[in-house]
């Protein structure tokens, strides 16, 4: 089983739409939990870090939930810009590295 | 620019060739670390330094790989005797210290024939 799982996808969804990406992690002694975004062919940029009490940015939304182990990411009113590939992250417990989901790739339409 | 910087962008080499890929980390950051992705996956950790100390490979490092990273600045990639196996984009992230946010390098494409 894979420390981070994602949902590849692809999500096709009109611009204007909400969209939910979800994302678990098996390892309960992670630390820190990030979304990152990765162009084609692009290095991974931080979106957003992710907290226990969610945390907002603009039209994005992040939630953890350490008793289930479930990270998830809302984006309202899409973007045709927001098209891209969004890695599910998470620290490992000694700070040590970052442990990658597969990503789920995002497709937005006019 | 003051970002992560990688070269060479993109490298073709035949099977059995050496390559080194070289590494500059943002100014001032201690932690270096070194990532591998292959299409449809997300990056994989390889290995991580600490200023100049090595302090954790992962067990993709085969003994074909070794990183340096000597004055605690820039840092290298090699791979001995490449394998049409290694073809992938190997990432460059440094952060002030282990807490921090990791800020990725554009990537060296390895492609090997």
């Amino acid at each position: 089983r894979k420390e981070v799982e994602q949902d590849p996808g692809p999500f096709n969804v009109p611009e204007g739409a909400t969209v939910a990406f979800n994302c678990t992690y098996s390892n309960s002694a992670s630390q820190s939990f990030f979304w990152y975004r990765q162009d084609c062919r692009k290095e991974p940029k931080l979106l957003m870090s992710v907290y226990s009490s969610g945390n907002e940015d603009g039209r994005f939304t992040a939630q953890l939930n350490r008793a289930s182990q479930y990270i998830s990411l809302l984006i309202r009113d899409s973007k045709l810009s927001d098209s891209a590939t969004y890695l599910c992250v998470v620290l490992s417990g000694g700070y040590n590295k970052l442990i990658f989901g597969a990503g789920t790739r995002l497709a937005v339409h006019p | 620019d003051t970002g992560v910087s990688q070269d060479p962008r993109h490298k073709i080499t035949k099977r059995g060739q050496n390559v080194t890929f070289r590494c500059d980390p943002i100014s001032e950051h201690n932690r270096l670390y070194w990532y591998r992705q292959t299409l449809g996956q997300g990056p994989e950790f390889l290995t991580y330094f600490q200023n100049e100390a090595q302090l954790e490979k992962s067990r993709l490092l085969s003994d074909r790989f070794s990183a340096e990273r000597p004055k605690g600045s820039f840092s290298t990639l090699e791979i001995q005797r490449t394998e049409q196996g290694d073809s992938a984009m190997y990432l460059c992230a440094s952060s002030p210290s282990a807490a921090d946010t990791q800020y990725f390098g554009p990537g060296t494409r390895l492609t090997v024939l």
